[in-house]
């Protein structure tokens, strides 16, 4: 059973334009992280929201934590080809433990 | 650059060698991590260390043997691999109660193809 669903799993669009992740579960989580890979690197993180509700701005990248801890969004307003990458969000639950989703595929198109 | 250097940053081996993946990390934390990456799956955790002491073996196969002789420096033997290990493995570093809850520092990874 998979902890935390992302969805869409592959998004591609034209430059400029804006688009919305999703990273959702059933689960409660005490924070949720999100971390940007582009292609032939590690996962480098980019926010951490821990209260609901929560939002993190970060430039053109805005994070939203839900109000019930379970699901997070991240939304790209005039994406860049900088912005194409694999986005990963992970969670803390439990005794510290952290679960990773399969990742939201962006590709920007100049 | 994440302060995480891993190398080689691509091996092909066959089933029946041997051969190591290597991590350093600069950045003074106390805890190190080897993490598998395969398409289409989530990140799946494989070993923890603390104060290279391991703390976590998430029920990974004995053809995968980790070593850390030091909270710098993190090993990952391979041994007998099938070729569904091939993956990229990544390490990571955490540093716990400094920065953001859970936060990890990952390397590059290590792309492996088993033939």
């Amino acid at each position: 059973t998979q902890l935390l669903e992302q969805s869409p799993q592959f998004l591609s669009i034209q430059e400029g334009e804006n688009l919305t992740v999703y990273c959702n579960s059933s689960s409660v989580f005490s924070s949720l992280q999100w971390y940007r890979q582009e292609p032939g690197e590690g996962p480098v993180l980019l926010v951490t929201v821990v209260t609901g509700g929560e939002v993190k701005k970060l430039k053109r990248l805005t994070f939203q934590f839900g109000d019930a801890r379970k699901d997070s969004s991240l939304h790209i307003t005039a994406a860049q080809p900088g912005d194409t990458g694999l986005y990963l969000c992970a969670a803390m639950y439990g005794n510290n433990r952290l679960a990773f989703g399969k990742g939201n595929q962006v590709v920007v198109i100049p | 650059e994440t302060g995480v250097t891993q190398t080689p940053r691509h091996l092909v081996m066959g089933m029946t060698n041997k051969k190591s993946l290597k991590c350093e990390q600069h950045l003074g934390h106390n805890a190190m991590y080897w993490y598998k990456q395969s398409a289409k799956k989530p990140l799946e955790l494989m070993f923890v260390y603390n104060f290279k002491e391991q703390t976590e073996n998430n029920s990974v196969p004995s053809r995968f043997s980790p070593e850390c002789p030091n909270s710098s420096h993190l090993f990952l033997h391979l041994h007998t691999l099938q070729p569904e290990d091939s993956a990229l493995y990544l390490c990571a570093s955490s540093q716990p109660g400094q920065g953001a809850p859970g936060e990890l520092f990952f390397g590059e990874g290590s792309r492996l193809t088993v033939l």
